[in-house]
């Protein structure tokens, strides 16, 4: 079955303890992104990566990394979490290098509390 | 800044009833898709719609666009429970090469 899978589920944790959460794809797409949503907000594209070692910010990446060592994962790293990273975070993939002209594939969220 | 707003940000209505949602944007867009997100879960895909068409069918949903007006609309007939979700329109923003998000219809289906 084609997925992204994302994990974990729920995470807390305290300010200044590095996460991470990762992201995977069995559908060998190249196109990958991580996008926060917030209430009154919408969602927000993070980062995203169009090639293995290719990586590029979106609109909002402070406090984040990401990295792609391989096609199919793309982990979402918090090196120390600070309470307005508290949000819902969702990986997606897509066929399309754009993201636009194809449909995107979503996780499952990781809801992230930061204490 | 966003380049969808969807339209109401809440709707809530009979089983049966037919639903209607709009978004408009700002600039011209090669494509513009529809999402559903069950409460807090992924969103998942429901149609794209090319700049070079007028309107998409699939099952009970009907997806319109204006490109004249910037604006687009999805249409949920015979609503089901199961459609309580959120509904989100996404465009490819400004040309750029990403999807940009609205925020969102909140549909509320009443037994």
């Amino acid at each position: 079955e084609a997925q992204v899978t994302q994990n974990p589920r729920y995470l807390i944790t305290v300010t200044g303890k590095k996460l991470t959460v990762t992201c995977s794809q069995n559908m060998n797409h190249e196109y990958m992104s991580w996008y926060r949503q917030d209430p009154g907000l919408g969602l927000r594209q993070i980062y995203y990566s169009m090639n293995v070692e290719v990586t590029d910010k979106g609109d909002v990446p402070e406090g984040y990394k990401v990295s792609r060592k391989e096609k199919r994962n793309f982990p979402l790293i918090l090196e120390s979490p600070s309470p307005n990273q508290t949000s819902l975070y969702f990986c997606a993939s897509s066929l399309d290098l754009s993201a636009t002209n194809e449909k995107l594939f979503f996780g499952s969220g990781t809801q992230l509390s930061v204490l | 800044s966003q380049q969808g707003e969807e339209d109401p940000q809440a709707l809530s209505i009979q089983e049966g009833e037919n639903a209607t949602m709009n978004c408009s944007y700002k600039t011209s867009i090669n494509n513009l898709q529809w999402y559903r997100q069950n409460s807090g879960r992924g969103l998942v895909h429901l149609i794209l719609i090319r700049s070079n068409e007028r309107e998409k069918h699939s099952g009970r949903l009907r997806v319109t666009l204006d490109t004249s007006k910037k604006s687009s609309s999805l249409l949920i007939t015979a609503s089901r429970a199961a459609d309580t979700a959120s509904y989100f329109c996404a465009t490819d923003g400004l040309g750029a090469q990403k999807l940009v998000f609205g925020q969102g219809t909140r549909l509320t289906i009443n037994p």
